[in-house]
């Protein structure tokens, strides 16, 4: 099982709003990732827990905050966001393997703040 | 200068041809070379990947790295519509640099 999921697929919300989104994978892998990527663009890397603490945070506000229950769960919590943080939200997972750092995408979820 | 540079297209060659990607990068410490590709309003799939100078086959793709001139490659023969995408390379050592993505058309 190489998969990573995301919940949900599309995410409408308001400024004021208060909403979650959730990122699972059952390979083992020990570093989740979330990136945010506008309309053609590359993905640009946000936040990265490594054994289920943040070890990169790449000067993200602080309206996102980022949460790793356990090994295989990642939240990504946003609060009071802006128009301009309309993209597409990508949770990604590694394992470390002889060096290797390979990343596994999940299909994204599309947000889009009114 | 960009950490990784590639060419964002768009490439538009007929079915059957051999498609050649290219992406340039400018730290000799990075590690790790991956190419992803992304259709339209999905996440970035895992192609190929490799951490050593030289070639990688995967059915009609192959992923070349030359360390010595920072410089690499995905070809993809027999190039088919279904190929029609954005691949994105992704060089780094701890954390990924992608590049800003080729998008490719394959006609009929």
């Amino acid at each position: 099982d190489t998969e990573v999921t995301q919940t949900p697929k599309h995410l409408v919300m308001g400024m004021t709003n208060k909403k979650s989104l959730k990122c699972e994978q059952h390979m083992g892998h020990r570093a989740m990732y979330w990136y945010k990527q506008k309309a053609k663009k590359p993905p640009e890397l946000m936040f990265v827990y490594s054994y289920e603490k943040l070890s990169i945070n790449e000067s993200v506000p602080s309206r996102f905050s980022p949460e790793c229950p356990n090994s295989s769960l990642l939240n990504l919590h946003l609060h009071a966001l802006q128009p301009e943080d309309s993209a597409l939200y990508l949770c990604a997972s590694s394992q470390e393997s002889e060096g290797e750092e390979t990343q596994y995408f999940g299909p994204g979820t599309r947000l889009l703040v009114l | 200068q960009k950490e990784v540079e590639q060419d964002p297209g768009p490439l538009s060659v007929p079915e059957g041809a051999i498609v050649s990607l290219n992406c340039t990068y400018s730290n000799s410490a990075f590690q790790y070379f991956m190419w992803y590709r992304q259709y339209s309003r999905k996440g970035p799939e895992l192609l190929m990947y490799t951490y050593s100078s030289g070639n990688k086959e995967d059915g009609r793709f192959t992923a070349q790295v030359d360390k010595s001139s920072k410089y690499i490659s995905l070809f993809i023969r027999d190039s088919q519509p279904s190929d029609s995408a954005t691949y994105l390379c992704a060089i780094g050592t701890d954390k990924l640099i992608f590049g800003t993505g080729t998008r490719l058309q394959v006609f009929p």
